[in-house]
């Protein structure tokens, strides 16, 4: 199984609510990362989570809050979000997390709409 | 600084031509450069990737190849097909002093059409 999982794939939500996207992989890798990529634009890292530990955090505002429950689980905790904050969010991981990284393997992404 | 250009940002080819995008990166302790292609809709996937120990590193129809001094590398596709149309991204490995590790930024991406 070389996949990361993501779900779901479309989510609609207003200003006031909460949710959470969810991301899973069974390939044994020790780093999981959210990005954020709006339309035309690459890929921008939010977070890092390695063995389970959030190692890097770019600074991300607190109406997201990542989770990693185990090894094989990432969730992106949505609360209380702007329209601005619309956009395909990946879920990636890779073998290890450190001076090398490596390959990323990503998700297909949860589109997010904030109305 | 944190800094990889990419160029062109479109770039428009007959079928059967080469294609070739460029970037430059800004921090001289990168050492890992991979590209990825996304297709429309699709999941960012890697092609080819090159470390700084080795100049050129070649897949099928894909190469990469690095300059370390001039600080950028570059993608070329050879005969190319329809099927290798898609936004191109590089990348660069950007070594963070206080998590002692290192983590990837992207360039700008070139979104590359391939004409039959």
């Amino acid at each position: 199984d070389t996949e990361v999982t993501q779900t779901p794939k479309h989510l609609v939500m207003g200003m006031t609510n909460k949710k959470s996207l969810k991301c899973e992989q069974h390939m044994g890798h020790r780093a999981m990362y959210w990005y954020k990529q709006k339309a035309k634009k690459p890929p921008e890292l939010m977070f890092v989570y390695s063995y389970e530990k959030l190692s890097i955090n770019e600074s991300v505002p607190s109406r997201f809050s990542p989770e990693c429950p185990n090894s094989s689980l990432l969730n992106l905790h949505l609360h209380a979000l702007q329209p601005e904050d619309s956009a395909l969010y990946l879920c990636a991981s890779s073998q290890v997390w450190g001076l090398n990284t490596g390959e990323l393997f990503f998700g297909e992404g949860s589109r997010l709409t904030v109305l | 600084g944190e800094n990889v250009e990419q160029h062109p940002s479109t770039l428009s080819v007959q079928e059967g031509d080469s294609a070739v995008i460029k970037c430059t990166y800004s921090d001289s302790a990168s050492n890992y450069f991979p590209w990825y292609k996304q297709e429309l809709g699709k999941r960012p996937q890697l092609i080819i990737d090159i470390r700084s120990n080795v100049g050129e590193k070649k897949d099928q129809r894909i190469a990469v190849t690095l300059n370390k001094t001039a600080k950028h590398f570059s993608l070329h596709i050879t005969e190319t097909q329809p099927e290798d149309s898609a936004v191109y991204f590089c990348a660069a490995s950007i070594f963070t002093l206080i998590q002692g590790a290192q983590k990837l930024v992207f360039g700008q991406g070139t979104r590359l059409t391939i004409n039959p």
